[in-house]
């Protein structure tokens, strides 16, 4: 089945740690992006890209860095610079204008 | 500024009862619009879309949806609400204005279904 895969769904992270969450999608679509969920505030993008090794920053990308080396894969890693890391994320794909396809979501918690 | 806003942060309703959930947007111009469901823990399923046409748009799970550029809404309906509808629901919108496009989320909606 197509679809998208993230990984880990759940991941806990000491203060000052770099962690990354991985994202991988067989559905061949060309734009990946991941989006940030806070309770109460919907969903915030901070990276997204619309080609291979190219990628554009999105509202909150401070403290947060991707790479785009295939078109399947689209890794976020949670630098040590992000303040309040802990949340709720989902990288998802898409093909055609705002129409998104999601994962399941990882849940960061930072001890 | 692009934007989508969702009054309602949580609605209940009775099993078997009408459902309006309200979705505004602001745009410089008529957006692409969405509606997307998400259950507890897991990722958003798209309901249904808007591009143009039909201002009357059928989705998934028997919910729909009518656009309206007189009131800059797009509100997500469904006739009879049965108990796994309970989710929280996002509206969206997209506008088309080259590389720096992006779909804009509201804050969502939680839905609560009672018995």
């Amino acid at each position: 089945d197509g679809g998208i895969t993230q990984s880990p769904k759940y991941l806990f992270r000491k203060e000052g740690q770099n962690v990354t969450l991985s994202c991988e999608q067989n559905l061949n679509h060309d734009a990946m992006y991941w989006y940030r969920q806070d309770p109460g505030q919907g969903l915030r993008l901070i990276y997204y890209s619309q080609i291979v090794n190219d990628f554009q920053k999105g509202d909150i990308a401070e403290g947060y860095s991707v790479s785009r080396e295939k078109k399947e894969s689209f890794p976020l890693t949670v630098t040590s610079a992000q303040k309040n890391p802990t949340a709720f994320y989902l990288c998802a794909s898409s093909i055609k204008y705002g129409e998104l396809f999601f994962g399941e979501g990882s849940r960061l918690t930072v001890l | 500024a692009q934007s989508v806003t969702q009054p309602d942060i949580h609605i209940t309703v009775s099993e078997g009862a009408s459902l309006e959930l309200r979705c505004n947007y602001s745009y410089g111009a008529t957006p692409y619009l969405f509606w997307y469901v998400q259950s507890p823990g897991q990722g958003l399923q798209l309901l249904l879309k808007y591009f143009s046409g039909d201002t009357l748009v059928q989705g998934i799970k028997g919910f729909e949806a009518e656009f309206k550029r007189s009131q800059s809404s797009f509100n997500l309906r469904k006739p009879s609400v049965h108990w796994s509808d309970a989710a929280e629901y996002f509206c969206a919108g997209y506008l088309n204005t080259g590389t720096a496009s992006k779909l804009t989320f509201g804050t969502g909606t939680r839905l609560q279904v009672t018995l």
